[in-house]
């Protein structure tokens, strides 16, 4: 199986900073590498697929970014409904892993 | 609009098993797969497994292999995912999400609590 590694685990962060969260491949997966956004006590929400497509609806503060094994995904001005667990996930092969997510809460 | 509404929350006894629905609407249910994920609380999201909606093709998770039964009726647009032999550490959120191109999950049901207890 592919192992996926995420950093930092977690961050705390200010209203407009900049934050940018890292997501690791064990093996090469080209751009096959999705971005999931969660809140508490609610289901994922897709961000980013293909690396660095945006899904529709969804905000442009928001970019990803990486090919291969290392990916990114960045808040260019971080707002408070962006306060919440992130997961990189890779569909290159099955299984479709995920990362252990990046938690992003209130400085 | 395109929604997936999961059945509701189920608390069984270890050995037991567990039935979740999810239910489609909104969109053309055969033109897509559906993916089911886990997550124990407190913890990460867990890929279970993938069927389509088209012809019924499953890929399950190894480690769920012969407890897991991933199905589909295109006559109601409702997947479903069985686990059997339930143990305490079945205990999660299941989630059914519509899969897009068999990659990306681009809409999620809401999510079933599933408790394994004595």
């Amino acid at each position: 199986d592919i192992q996926m590694t995420q950093s930092p685990s977690s961050l705390s962060a200010s209203v407009g900073d900049r934050v940018t969260i890292t997501c690791q491949a064990s093996q090469d997966i080209s751009n096959y590498l999705n971005w999931y956004q969660q809140k508490p006590g609610k289901a994922p929400k897709l961000l980013i697929y293909d690396a660095s497509n945006l899904e529709t609806g969804v905000p442009s503060r928001f970019s990803g970014s990486g090919s291969g094994t290392d990916f990114t995904v960045t808040i260019s001005s971080l707002q408070p409904e962006d306060f919440a667990t992130y997961y990189c996930q890779q569909y290159d092969s099955l299984p479709r892993t995920f990362g252990p997510g990046t938690k992003v809460d209130i400085k | 609009q395109v929604q997936l509404v999961q059945s509701g929350a189920e608390v069984k006894k270890p050995g037991a098993s567990v039935k979740v629905s999810c239910k489609a609407s909104g969109y053309t249910f055969s033109n897509y797969g559906i993916t089911w994920v886990r997550q124990a609380p407190g913890q990460g999201l867990e890929w279970m497994g993938w069927i389509s909606a088209y012809n019924g093709n499953t890929n399950y998770a190894q480690k769920l292999q012969g407890r897991v039964t991933m199905t589909t009726d295109t006559s109601t647009s409702t997947a479903y995912m069985e686990l059997r032999s339930l143990r305490s550490d079945d205990t999660a959120v299941y989630y059914c999400a519509r899969d897009r191109d068999s990659s990306t999950s681009d809409v999620w049901g809401q999510g079933t609590t599933v408790t394994v207890s004595s």
